[in-house]
């Protein structure tokens, strides 16, 4: 069946480092891939997402390439502030299916 | 910017009893699902609901739960004799199409005591 598996966290940064949180899939036909951020005590919200392979979905400096030919999705940003500190999930989703999450990722950014 | 919104935010109540979780989906979307997260742990797929009907339902989803749309707006999530291990936070969401994502509400955090 269709999976999605995150790297493992906790993540601990210090502000302006450079991020990566792996992600990679699993899933029969194409999926459209998602990464969502979960902000303590808050529900999650759509981050970015690419529909097609080789897409780039970007969006407050989290950028995420779709490679088909290693099925990966990692997030990444050049400088994290204080503020991105969260759970990072990513997700897929085929045709009109559900949305299949990775376990999470909680990122916490040390000022 | 459309939300999706659920209510009430927080639901606190006792074993055995039935709750109802509502939801109002954003109006042109035509996909629905309910989502829950078990504190700390993985989002579960609950199940999805389209053209008025399930589409869509996990294992999770037993005779225990059921969904309805019983009017144009509102999407509820009904748990009948609840137990300890329903706690959990449980999400709405809804998309007009796959590609453009899901838009998810704020969650009801459900204690069962």
């Amino acid at each position: 069946g269709d999976s999605v598996t995150q790297m493992e966290g906790p993540v601990t940064l210090s502000e302006e480092a450079f991020l990566t949180i792996n992600c990679t899939y699993t899933a029969t036909g194409y999926p459209s891939l998602f990464w969502y951020v979960q902000y303590p005590g808050e529900g999650l919200q759509l981050l970015l997402k690419a529909t097609k392979a080789d897409d780039k979905g970007s969006n407050k400096g989290f950028e995420a390439t779709y490679r088909k030919e290693t099925t990966s999705f990692h997030l990444e940003k050049g400088s994290v502030q204080v503020s991105d500190s969260a759970v990072y999930f990513c997700a897929l989703v085929v045709r009109a299916q559900k949305l299949v999450f990775g376990q999470g990722t909680r990122l916490t950014i040390n000022p | 910017e459309p939300e999706v919104t659920q209510t009430p935010s927080h639901q606190v109540t006792q074993m055995g009893q039935e709750v109802i979780l509502r939801c109002v989906p954003i109006s042109n979307h035509l996909y629905f699902y309910w989502y829950r997260q078990i504190l700390g742990q993985k989002v579960e797929f609950l199940v999805s609901f389209y053209n008025n009907e399930i589409s869509e339902k996990s294992e999770i989803f037993d005779d225990q739960f059921s969904v309805e749309r019983p009017d144009g707006s509102n999407f509820t999530l009904k748990i009948r004799s609840t137990k300890l291990e329903d706690s959990a936070m449980y999400f709405c969401a809804s998309f007009q199409t796959p590609a453009t994502g899901y838009t998810f509400g704020s969650g009801t955090r459900l204690t069962v005591v």
